[in-house]
């Protein structure tokens, strides 16, 4: 039962930003979305969550619609070392403590 | 800081062998602590979580268990293991409620022969 949709792979190359969108259009109002990261053979890295409003931190740049349907993870900069399998995941604020990982998108920064 | 420990790093075990994998946390108090496996090929499942000492919450049934002995020691346990309990295990802890950040460890990757 996906909440998510995201492209299964995409390509970025290094220096130029890249630009992750992820489809939640079945989205309720007391769910947030949150990205992680995975990269090859290492545990999931956090990234960054939000609600409704925009968010920035030192590693990207969450964009939401405004009807909240979809986002877009930015990485402002991309370096070989973000190539990973990026998740998009919605959670609940309720009693839910499961990170729910789909397929996510494999994105490979190019030199 | 708070650090999160895994091992074995790697393991090889026969079908129908015992299973004990450890996870423990350190630099943090009453941790929720998570097992999550990545199958070959597979995206991450949730296995077990705990919010507390002697409180296991069991999200898919299997031939798997979970125990928390202490605030910050989490093991998983097989009595026998299956061809498809392969797989890369991953632990992480939060902390605080649901929607805390979880924090992963460096993963157990088992192979059953």
């Amino acid at each position: 039962d996906a909440k998510t949709t995201q492209p299964p792979s995409m390509d970025c190359a290094e220096g130029r930003a890249a630009n992750l969108p992820c489809n939640h259009s079945t989205i309720s109002g007391n769910e947030y979305v949150y990205w992680y990261r995975q990269i090859h053979s290492q545990g999931p890295q956090y990234i960054i969550h939000g609600l409704k409003n925009n968010e920035t931190n030192e590693m990207a740049s969450l964009i939401i619609t405004e009807d909240r349907k979809s986002s877009t993870l930015i990485l402002p900069h991309a370096t070989l070392r973000d190539t990973a399998v990026y998740y998009c995941i919605v959670r609940s604020g309720s009693n839910d403590y499961k990170l729910s990982f789909g397929a996510g998108t494999t994105v490979t920064v190019r030199a | 800081s708070q650090t999160i420990h895994q091992w074995p790093a790697t393991l090889v075990q026969p079908v129908g062998s015992p299973l004990s994998l450890e996870c423990t946390v350190e630099g943090t108090s009453n941790p929720n602590l998570y097992w999550y496996r990545q199958a070959a090929g597979r995206g991450l499942q949730l296995l077990f979580y705990s919010v507390g000492i002697g409180q296991i919450s069991s999200e898919v049934p299997q031939n798997l268990s979970a125990s928390r002995p202490q605030d910050r020691q989490f093991i998983l346990s097989s009595k026998k293991l299956l061809l498809s309990d392969s797989g890369f295990y991953l632990c992480a802890w939060s902390v605080g409620g649901p929607l805390g950040e979880q924090f992963f460890g460096p993963g157990t990757r088992l192979t059953v022969l």
